[in-house]
């Protein structure tokens, strides 16, 4: 069956330093969305891509899909700790399911 | 608006009890979809639901789990005769009707924390 992988599963980072999160489907994708989870929270939906080879943004936040459409990324410049939380993608199939996969998530925590 | 809504949020159960989830979707919404989450780990997909029909309940384990979303009222998530490997996060998630539902957000309710002693 279709597996959404994430790399890093774990990330520490120094607050000011950026952070990047990388998503791998083993089938090509539909559409990705990407949410974050604080921690003893819920997600809470960040972005979806749609287009091969998309790049979004929202502030200190980038979003990019593969030109494939199997692979994405979100980086966050300069980190703060209001950015704490674990980042997970979510992966609907070109069968055009409505079925989201989620990635494994990256579990990200910001050193003040 | 109100968001998603679930009850309860924390739920102690020993082992052999039945376990009721609910969740009220957002006003409007008509899809809705239960995960599971245990500690440290993703969200796994159980259900997804529309009103009074199952879609596609291929993550749920084949015995003792059931959900339903009927005309009135929340959707529910029953768990039979509970066991310690069903202490979890569940988490329900409601999106509003379309052509394209797979193109539309998720919006998450805070989840029930279950506990089976």
């Amino acid at each position: 069956g279709q597996q959404v992988m994430q790399i890093p599963q774990y990330q520490h980072v120094q607050e000011g330093e950026d952070f990047t999160t990388y998503c791998n489907s083993s089938t090509t994708l539909s559409n990705i969305q990407w949410y974050k989870q604080r921690p003893g929270g819920h997600p809470v939906f960040l972005i979806q891509l749609v287009k091969s080879g998309e790049v979004k943004k929202q502030k200190r936040l980038t979003f990019q899909f593969g030109e494939a459409k199997k692979n994405s990324s979100l980086h966050i410049t300069a980190t703060q700790t209001t950015d704490v939380g674990t980042y997970f993608c979510a992966g609907d199939a070109t069968s055009g399911t409505y079925k989201y996969i989620f990635g494994t998530g990256t579990r990200l925590k910001v050193l003040a | 608006n109100a968001g998603v809504m679930q009850n309860p949020r924390h739920l102690v159960r020993r082992r052999g009890q039945e376990a009721r989830l609910r969740c009220s979707p957002m006003k409007g919404h008509s899809h809705v979809y239960w995960y599971r989450q245990l500690p440290e780990e993703g969200l796994k997909f159980m259900v997804y639901l529309q009103k009074e029909n199952i879609i596609d309940e291929s993550g749920m384990p084949k015995e003792r789990f059931s959900a339903e979303f009927p005309k009135e009222g929340p959707s529910i998530l029953r768990i039979q005769q509970v066991v310690r490997g069903d202490s979890a996060a569940y988490f329900c998630a409601s999106s509003p009707p379309g052509v394209r539902t797979s193109y539309n957000e998720q919006f998450f309710g805070p989840g029930t924390r279950l506990t089976v002693l």
